[in-house]
């Protein structure tokens, strides 16, 4: 089975900070994804990537930045973090579409509390 | 652009009932169409897909969906629940294009009463 993984279940920090949202997948897919969910809203696309160094602006970039080194890890960066970025954070991988389409998988997610 | 609308917040049910779940879709060209379901303090995972052949796509836990393009719904259903149904459930539509990515609903709680 693919796996997705997220660093941290739980997280703290305070305003201003500088935070890293970590996220790898082990089954060679292109296609990674970070989101937010929010009660009520569902899921918001943050913003993705179909390649390494290659990224796309998603629903909602502002405040974000992301970083793709490496086929198989995502990071999602706050630059600054402020309190209306408290949330969860899930990241999700997928193969590229003409190699089957078998959606996304999604890692458990990351709860960011920012005080 | 594609949107998906899932109109019910929650859906109380007892166990042992049926249950639909509603999805509506908008799209202007040709779609895929999943349900995932997220199990408290866990990500999403994929419950059932509609890529395309039969409209009627079934899970191996009992839940199926039925795609119908004139009404552009995707409705999941579940003839018996059960307390472990109890969930948030997420309907999504990705266009057959080059991006593959998926536009999510809002997200419908499940809560599924003994």
């Amino acid at each position: 089975d693919v796996k997705v993984t997220q660093s941290s279940r739980y997280l703290v920090k305070r305003t201003g900070e500088k935070v890293f949202l970590e996220c790898v997948q082990d089954m060679d897919h292109e296609n990674m994804f970070w989101y937010r969910q929010d009660p009520g809203l569902g899921l918001r696309l943050i913003y993705f990537s179909y390649d390494v160094k290659m990224k796309e602006k998603g629903d909602i970039p502002e405040g974000y930045s992301v970083s793709r080194e490496k086929k198989e890890r995502f990071s999602l960066i706050l630059e600054s973090a402020s309190t209306n970025q408290t949330s969860m954070y899930l990241c999700a991988s997928s193969l590229l579409p003409g190699q089957g389409i078998y959606g996304y998988t999604f890692g458990s997610g990351t709860r960011l509390t920012v005080v | 652009a594609q949107s998906v609308t899932q109109l019910d917040s929650q859906v109380p049910v007892f166990e042992e009932a049926p249950v639909e779940l509603r999805c509506n879709y908008s799209s202007s060209v040709s779609v895929y169409l999943f349900w995932y379901v997220q199990y408290p303090n866990q990500g999403l995972q994929l419950l059932l897909k509609y890529l395309s052949g039969s409209t009627l796509v079934e899970s191996i836990n009992g839940f199926e969906a039925e795609f119908n393009k004139s009404q552009t719904s995707f409705h999941l259903r579940k003839p018996s629940v059960h307390i472990s149904d109890t969930a948030e459930y997420f309907c999504a539509v990705s266009s057959r294009g080059a991006t593959n990515k998926l536009i999510f609903g809002t997200g419908t709680l499940l809560a599924v009463q003994p």
